[in-house]
């Protein structure tokens, strides 16, 4: 089993739609939780993270966390064309940045 | 001036040759961190600096060797690469910490990496 594990995709979405990126992670203990968003060619750029059971919203994007379930979500309110881009879930299973774990992202495609 | 700042953007090297990647953060950080990404694969976690001290090393290759002669400053020394070793590499830096429970402020930021064609 991954460590982290994400869809692979393509989620292809309406424009102005939700979309909805999920993901998993296998160690109990991980303590906090990252979405990144990269374009294609390019780096990692960090969205948002979570440390807490429940939801975190910033501006468009919420992230929910379910610790029992194991899972980490984040929302893409009224999606535009701009959001298409693969989406990183990280988890950190330490409280040292060099425990963080990365899936293999998911890759979205917002449809005009 | 961004945060994290990598040099080359583009390499292209021969089997046999020798050239570096530079990283340099300006965002205060105590730790950097080297990372691999090839195509369809995980970002690949390479090593670690902490204050300056090499704290991970994820069984990388002798022909990857980095350099960190002070918290700002990151190398990536290359020698006798493979094909295979084609990738996007990616320099990062965090505040980290390392106090049991204590989760704030490690989060990574990354450079806009160096795509690394070995012919």
């Amino acid at each position: 089993q991954k460590e982290v594990e994400q869809n692979s995709g393509p989620l292809s979405v309406p424009e102005g739609a939700i979309a909805s990126l999920n993901c998993t992670y296998s160690d109990r203990g991980s303590q906090s939780f990252f979405w990144y968003r990269q374009y294609s060619g390019k780096s990692p750029e960090l969205i948002m993270f979570i440390y807490s059971n429940g939801d975190k919203e910033d501006g468009r994007f919420t992230a929910q966390l379910n610790k029992a379930s194991q899972y980490v979500s984040l929302l893409i309110r009224d999606s535009q064309p701009s959001d298409s881009a693969t989406y990183l879930c990280a988890v950190n299973q330490y409280s040292s940045a060099s425990k963080i774990i990365f899936g293999s992202g998911t890759r979205l495609s917002i449809r005009p | 001036e961004t945060g994290v700042t990598q040099t080359p953007r583009h390499l292209v090297m021969g089997m046999t040759n020798k050239k570096s990647l530079k990283c340099e953060q300006h965002l205060g950080h105590n730790a950097m961190y080297w990372y691999k990404q090839s195509a369809k694969k995980p970002l690949e976690l390479m090593f670690v600096y902490n204050f300056k001290e090499q704290t991970e090393n994820n069984s990388v290759p002798s022909r990857f060797s980095p350099e960190c002669p002070n918290s700002s400053h990151l190398f990536l020394h290359l020698h006798t690469l493979q094909p295979e070793d084609s990738a996007l590499y990616l320099c990062a830096s965090s505040q980290d910490r390392v106090d049991p429970g204590q989760v704030v402020g490690n989060t990574i930021y990354f450079g806009e990496g160096s795509w690394l064609t070995v012919v």
